[in-house]
């Protein structure tokens, strides 16, 4: 059965480094978002992307984030300058745009632990 | 503004008995609706989704959940709870982006 992949499953970074999550969402699908859970906490959505380019995005999703489809089976998340509060499970999801473009299901990957120390 | 709320922080139901987790949002209109659910150290699998149609709808692992527009809920039920239920549920709604509430954690007792 096809799945989101993540990797690394776990990152740690100083405060202030760039890191790059990357995600291998389902083949066939077009829709892809990133969502970041703090421990303890609810999970939020942080952007979602098609053709391109980004189609929605929330308050969290400043200007130090970006996403990225650098080829055509990765899709990756950038923190240009990470911050203690970035710590976070940062989960991809992709869906196909069947009948209702975009919420269809979306299929979750196991996320990456990010790690700001 | 639009939410979606869990007022059920933590639940505790005994194996084999019952289970219904509430969820309700507020939106200008019907929004799409979703139950998911986490294991620990797990990504989020979908149970089962709401778009329009019969409000009683069914999903995987034996739940169901019912949409009630005139209460502007979509709680989750299980008449019978598994011990392999135990984890954390997230009720969800997309308008035009995907908002989750702030789960409900599961434990079965034996």
């Amino acid at each position: 059965e096809p799945e989101v992949t993540q990797t690394p499953s776990h990152q740690v970074t100083q405060m202030g480094q760039e890191v790059i999550l990357r995600c291998v969402p389902i083949s066939n699908h077009l829709y892809f978002y990133w969502y970041r859970q703090i421990l303890g906490q609810k999970v939020e959505f942080l952007v979602s992307f098609y053709n391109n380019e980004i189609s929605e995005k929330s308050e969290i999703f400043d200007d130090q984030f970006s996403v990225e489809r650098p080829d055509g089976s990765n899709f990756t998340l950038k923190i240009r300058s990470t911050k203690l509060e970035d710590s976070a499970m940062y989960f991809c999801a992709s869906s196909d745009p069947g009948e209702l473009a975009g919420y269809n299901e979306q299929f979750f990957g196991p996320g990456t632990r990010l790690t700001v120390l | 503004a639009q939410s979606v709320t869990q007022p059920d922080i933590h639940i505790t139901v005994s194996e084999g008995a019952s289970l219904e987790l509430r969820c309700n949002y507020s939106y200008g209109a019907t929004p799409y609706l979703f139950w998911y659910v986490q294991s620990p150290g797990q990504g989020l699998q979908l149970l089962l989704k709401y778009f329009s149609g019969d409000t009683l709808v069914q999903g995987i692992k034996g739940f169901e959940a019912e949409f009630k527009r005139s209460q502007s809920s979509f709680n989750l039920r299980k008449p019978s709870v598994h011990w392999s239920d135990a984890a954390e549920y997230f009720c969800a709604v997309a308008y035009n982006d995907m908002r989750f509430g702030a789960g409900t954690r599961l434990t079965v007792k034996p």
